[in-house]
């Protein structure tokens, strides 16, 4: 049972243009996503999150709008570097109780900026 | 300051192995969190400390899988009888306290053949 989902395995932009990473949860529990970013061989980076009381939160580059009704959230990178390039990773987590820690992450999409 | 670390980076074992992986969690920080990543997937979540104490276990697969956090800083995660669906990427992150920014670690490559 995926409870986050990226059904977007890869995606290939233009040095400059708009990225546009897309993520699908189920678990009405969830009140936070977050957004991680991993390189080969090292372990994912945080990279901005959002709290469900908020539908949109922006940092430099970077914006993650939320749309709870559809349970679904996007990550806007704009204008995109080919530094960008790397996997990213939707990440979930419930509002409370013992799995408050934990995290539920979607599968990943592998994003490529080309010059 | 440093970041978490885990070792070994790389574990080859034999089928029915026992193998022990660490993790030095960020110094200060009382969460810690083991996640295990298999080839095309997402980080999967095992388990989480609270301290010396795991506060949610359900992520373990069975009871093959053990961890431990003894003096509530360095964690092991120990694997008995392996097999080879156990291969993955295993992740180590740790935070200030439950619930902040889970810092992750390069994680250790298990290979069971």
């Amino acid at each position: 049972d995926q409870q986050v989902k990226q059904n977007s395995p890869s995606l290939s932009v233009q040095e400059g243009r708009i990225s546009i990473l897309n993520c699908d949860y189920t678990n009405s529990m969830f009140d936070y996503f977050l957004w991680y970013k991993k390189y080969p061989a090292e372990g994912p980076t945080f990279l901005i999150s959002i709290s469900s009381i908020k539908d949109k939160n922006e940092d430099g580059r970077f914006t993650v709008f939320l749309n709870k009704s559809a349970k679904h959230l996007s990550l806007h990178i704009v204008p995109s570097q080919p530094g960008d390039s790397a996997v990213y990773f939707c990440a979930a987590r419930n509002a409370g109780g013992t799995s408050y820690g934990k995290l539920t992450f979607g599968q990943g999409t592998i994003l490529t900026v080309h010059p | 300051g440093a970041g978490v670390s885990q070792t070994p980076s790389n574990k080859v074992t034999e089928k029915g192995k026992y193998v022990e992986l660490r993790c030095d969690p960020i110094s200060g920080h009382t969460a810690l969190y083991w996640y295990r990543q298999s080839l095309g997937q997402g980080p999967e979540f095992l388990i989480y400390f609270q301290g010396t104490g795991a506060a949610d276990d359900s992520g373990l697969p069975n009871d093959r899988f053990f961890a431990v956090r003894p003096e509530g800083s360095v964690s092991t995660l120990k694997i008995q009888r392996t097999e080879r669906g156990d291969s993955a990427v295993y992740l180590c992150a740790s935070s200030l306290t439950v619930g902040d920014e889970q810092f992750f670690g390069p994680g250790t490559r298990l290979t069971v053949l």
